[in-house]
């Protein structure tokens, strides 16, 4: 069955830092992977998503994650970060079908 | 505007009165879904279906219904609710393939409050 695990309910940093948020992924075929983002009283929103070729897959906002196999990890980096990507971060995976298994979500705080 | 719409935005209710939280989309989706969203839990699958009339359980089916009797609508039902049940509920909805998965789009959610 799937399963994902994002390590870390919250992580800090300050503007301008690296953003390391961590997922790791359990899944008995090829995953379909995602990240999403939900900001405060809204709903989810793709930031990317990783279904076959390239392991590094762009975003929006600046974002981008790699796709490991060896360490079933799909990691979301950004650069520098700013003020507005403080949020709530949701990895999934999927088997296909459609069906989405979520992580529990880490909240990322951004202090100036 | 392609979109996922849910009503209401908000709800407070007290146990035992049935209510229904409605969705809808306009991008012709076949596949629509149910999430809740619960602290340190993530989101859970409640209910999807595959196109009219098919319906499935997710993960946590119990205490809900729904239906899927037009393409675009997909409400949820709670016939008696108990306080167990609130949370944030999405409803979300993408194209329907066989053998991967597309980007699920989201509502805006309903925070439900069973008193």
């Amino acid at each position: 069955a799937q399963s994902v695990t994002q390590l870390g309910s919250h992580v800090s940093v300050s503007e301008g830092a690296l953003v390391l948020l961590r997922c790791n992924y359990s899944s008995s075929v090829p995953p379909y992977l995602f990240w999403y983002v939900q900001y405060p009283n809204q709903g989810l929103q793709l930031l990317l998503k990783y279904t076959t070729g390239a392991t590094l897959v762009k975003g929006i906002n600046g974002f981008e994650a790699e796709f490991k196999k060896s360490e079933t990890s799909f990691h979301l980096t950004k650069p520098s970060a700013h003020m507005s990507d403080a949020a709530e971060y949701f990895c999934a995976v999927s088997e296909g079908f459609q069906k989405l298994v979520f992580g529990t979500g880490t909240r990322l705080l951004v202090s100036p | 505007e392609a979109q996922v719409t849910q009503n209401p935005r908000y709800l407070i209710t007290v146990t035992g009165k049935k209510l229904t939280v409605t969705c809808s989309q306009n991008m012709n989706h076949e596949y629509m879904s149910w999430y809740r969203q619960d602290p340190g839990l993530g989101l859970r699958q409640i209910y999807y279906s595959m196109n009219v009339e098919v319906t499935d359980k997710g993960d946590v089916p119990e205490g809900y219904k729904v239906s899927r009797k037009e393409k675009r609508n997909f409400p949820l039902i709670l016939e008696s609710p108990s306080p167990n049940q609130t949370s944030l509920y999405f409803c979300a909805s993408s194209p329907m393939f066989l053998d991967s998965t597309d980007t699920q789009y989201f509502g805006p959610g309903t925070r439900l409050t069973v008193l």
